[in-house]
C-alpha cells in the first residue's frame, strides 16, 4: 500500500494569510500515461469530504482560485493564497494511482 | 447536481451482517465505478471498497476482504455493501462515493452524505 504522509497536524492561519499544506507519498504517484493521480479534499465540519484538486494541481469545478496545487512524483503542496472563514476544516491529500486508494492522516485548518 | 444517497445504517451486534444501500441520480450511474468510504468517529478517511462501471470487477480494502460485498444494480441507479460477519471495529461512518470515471482504479469526484454503521453488543 501507498503510504501517503501530511504536514503539518494541524494549522492556524489569520484570515488574508496563506495557508501550506504538504503531502508525501511512500513512492512515485506519476503514471506511465503521464498523469499524476494526486487528489486534495477538504471536510468541513459535520460534512462529507469535497473534492478540491485533482491531478495535482486542476481545481475541482466550484473551486475558488486562492486553492492551488504544485508538485510532482511523491512531493506535493496544497496553498491556500489567502485564507478565508469557510476554509475551515480538515484537509486530506489521496492518491489513486493503485488500490487500495490511500489517503494522508489529515490537516486540521483552523482560523485564529 | 450529483445526488448520491445513502440508507440502512443501524447498530448491529458483533459478527450480524448488514446491507447499505446508495440511491444516485444527477449523472449517468453507468458512466462511472463506485466507491464505498468509511471514517471512525474522530478518525480520518479509509477506502473500502470500489465496483466498476459494470459491476464485472469488484475490489476490497484487506480490512474487509472476505466479509463485505460491493453490487450494483444499474437499471435502478444503485451501489449496494453486503457487510458480514461485523466487528466493533467496523463501526463508521460509511460514505457512498462516485469515482471520476470508468478506468480503474477511479479517484473520487463525489461523495454522500454518510450514513453511521454502528456495531456493539
Amino acid at each position: 500500500d501507498i503510504v501517503m504522509t501530511q504536514t503539518p497536524l494541524s494549522l492556524s492561519v489569520t484570515p488574508g494569510q496563506p495557508a501550506s499544506i504538504s503531502c508525501k507519498s511512500g513512492q512515485s504517484l506519476l503514471h506511465s500515461d503521464g498523469k499524476t493521480y494526486l487528489y486534495w479534499y477538504l471536510q468541513k465540519p459535520g460534512q462529507p469530504p469535497h473534492l478540491l484538486i485533482y491531478e495535482v494541481s486542476k481545481r475541482f469545478s466550484g473551486v475558488p482560485d486562492r486553492f492551488s496545487g504544485s508538485g510532482s512524483g511523491t512531493d506535493f503542496t496544497l496553498k491556500i493564497s489567502r485564507v478565508e472563514a469557510e476554509d475551515v476544516g480538515v484537509y486530506y491529500c489521496m492518491q489513486a494511482i493503485q488500490l487500495p486508494l490511500t489517503f494522508g492522516g489529515g490537516t486540521k485548518v483552523e482560523i485564529k | 447536481e450529483v445526488q448520491l444517497v445513502e440508507s440502512g445504517g443501524v447498530v448491529v451486534q458483533p459478527g450480524g451482517s448488514l446491507r447499505l444501500s446508495c440511491a444516485a441520480s444527477g449523472f449517468t450511474f453507468d458512466d462511472y465505478a463506485m466507491h464505498w468510504v468509511r471514517q471512525a468517529p474522530g478518525k480520518g478517511l479509509e477506502w473500502v471498497s470500489l465496483i466498476s462501471w459494470d459491476g464485472g470487477s469488484t475490489y476490497y480494502a484487506d480490512s474487509v476482504k472476505g466479509r463485505f460485498t460491493i453490487s450494483r444494480d444499474n437499471s435502478k441507479n444503485s451501489l449496494y455493501l453486503q457487510m458480514n460477519s461485523l466487528r466493533a471495529e467496523d463501526t463508521a461512518l460509511y460514505y457512498c462515493a462516485k469515482g471520476c470515471g470508468v478506468v480503474i482504479p477511479s479517484a473520487i469526484c463525489d461523495w454522500g452524505q454518510g450514513i453511521l454503521v454502528t456495531v456493539s453488543s
